[in-house]
């Protein structure tokens, strides 16, 4: 069973980058199958997909969010990790990591988050 | 780009069923997939492609899509069921992972 757990500040400063991994247990990041996702959530309100990547570096962001984030993969560590510049406290979030599975069905592609980490609040503020 | 409407809130007896619907143009030719999320926990996907249950996930949490809308129903509510739920689909068109904007499910 594949489990996720966020690590990272949880306190940043506006301008400055938040920096997250998610350690990626119970099977290897570069077995395929899966990509690699962060995913947000503001207080009290939905779900926001930021991006993910694939173990050989292959990414895809939120348009709304592309010109900030870069997410990278150790697969050395079996990690990835989540970079988002020049926070304002409008980022301050919960931010999950993900498995993301990609998969074609009668309806035709289709994708699906599997497996989450427990979520990390992350605040920015000075 | 390609939008998921649910209701804000559902509030439902123990022992009925909950309907939680999820409006999105075409929404019957995409798959849907449906997330619980309980206070302070992370989601946990409980149907995915329209109305299939992973492992573990008890029956009475059914699913169905068609038209321009897709449902989820939980039979038999439980006081342990009151989260908030999420619909998602992928829409390659667009910005490719849409989520729902999630009801909270309050049980009476």
């Amino acid at each position: 069973q594949v489990q996720l757990q966020e690590s990272g500040p949880g306190l940043v400063k506006p301008s400055q980058t938040l920096s997250l991994t998610c350690t990626v247990s119970g099977g290897s990041i570069s077995s395929g199958g899966y990509y690699w996702s962060w995913i947000r959530q503001h207080p009290g309100k939905g779900l926001e997909w930021i991006g993910y990547i694939y173990y050989s570096g292959s990414t895809y962001y939120n348009p709304s969010l592309k010109s900030r984030v870069t997410i990278s993969v150790d697969t050395s560590k079996n990690q990835f990790s989540l970079k988002l510049s020049s926070v304002t406290a409008a980022d301050t979030a919960v931010y999950y990591c993900a498995s993301k599975t990609y998969y074609y069905d009668s309806s035709g592609p289709t994708a699906l988050f599997q497996h989450w980490g427990q979520g990390t609040l992350v605040t920015v503020s000075s | 780009s390609y939008v998921l409407t649910q209701p804000p809130s559902v509030s439902v007896a123990p022992g009925q069923t909950a309907r939680i619907t999820c409006g999105g143009n075409n929404i019957g030719s995409k798959s849907v997939h449906w997330y619980q999320q309980k206070p302070g926990q992370a989601p946990v996907l409980v149907v995915y492609d329209d109305s299939d249950r992973p492992s573990g996930i008890p029956e009475r949490f059914s699913g169905s899509n068609s038209g321009n809308t897709a449902t989820l129903t939980i039979s038999r509510v439980e006081a342990g069921d009151e989260a908030d739920y999420y619909c998602q689909v992928w829409d390659s068109s667009s910005d490719p992972v849409v989520f729902g904007g999630g009801t909270k499910l309050t049980v009476l």
